[in-house]
């Protein structure tokens, strides 16, 4: 099926471990975004990368990183997981004009 | 003043219903205006997109904006209860803004 792939699901992490939160996308979309949603809070922009090649800050980015493999892939990376980073983490590709494509979610919990 | 407010609710109501769902906005900038509709434990999936000022109507919803308010809307008639969902209003100022503002979303319940 045509659309935004994430990948784990699931994961539990112990604080100061690392991991990489994988993202793909078959629809040839240039732009690519991380979002972390947590209660009482919606969908806050982690980073976003424009077309392949670039990427930029968005309203949280301490505490993580983002490549931009190729046109296809951003993965997010936590270097030093933090309980603070407990939260559903969504991935979303977009065309510029037919709005946002959503990934279903990864939950990851930091104890 | 936050760039976009929506009210969280919860909202409850009876199905059959006609439902109001609503966002202001305060970037008079913004111009492409979407809602996006979140089930529980799923991602947001588009539901209504539409450009400037004016209503748009697709099955049972239809998406108003009023630019001169700033102010959006999303009504959803004859209600089911497969409808209850969280409904996440976003809007960006299009052009090279492809970055899209997001409300808090507002979680809606119909009850059978």
């Amino acid at each position: 099926n045509a659309g935004v792939t994430q990948t784990p699901k699931f994961q539990v992490l112990k604080t100061g471990q690392s991991m990489t939160l994988q993202c793909a996308q078959d629809m040839n979309h240039n732009s690519m975004y991380w979002y972390r949603q947590d209660p009482g809070m919606g969908l806050r922009l982690i980073y976003y990368s424009a077309s392949e090649g670039t990427t930029d800050k968005g309203e949280v980015p301490n505490g993580y990183n983002v490549s931009r493999l190729n046109k296809r892939e951003f993965s997010l990376r936590l270097e030093s997981a933090a309980p603070s980073q407990t939260s559903v983490y969504f991935c979303a590709s977009s065309d510029y004009v037919n709005g946002y494509t959503f990934g279903s979610g990864t939950r990851l919990t930091v104890v | 003043q936050k760039e976009v407010e929506q009210d969280p609710g919860p909202l409850s109501v009876p199905e059959g219903a006609i439902v109001s769902l609503n966002c202001t906005y305060s970037n008079s900038a913004f111009q492409y205006f979407m809602w996006y509709r979140q089930y529980s434990r799923k991602g947001p999936e588009l539901l209504m997109y539409t450009y400037s000022s004016g209503n748009k109507e697709d099955g049972r919803f239809t998406a108003q904006v009023d630019k001169s308010s700033k102010y959006i809307s999303l009504f959803i008639r004859d209600s089911q209860p497969s409808d209850s969902a969280t409904y996440l209003c976003a809007m960006n100022s299009g052009g090279s803004n492809y970055k899209l503002t997001f409300g808090k979303g507002t979680l809606l319940t119909v009850n059978p």
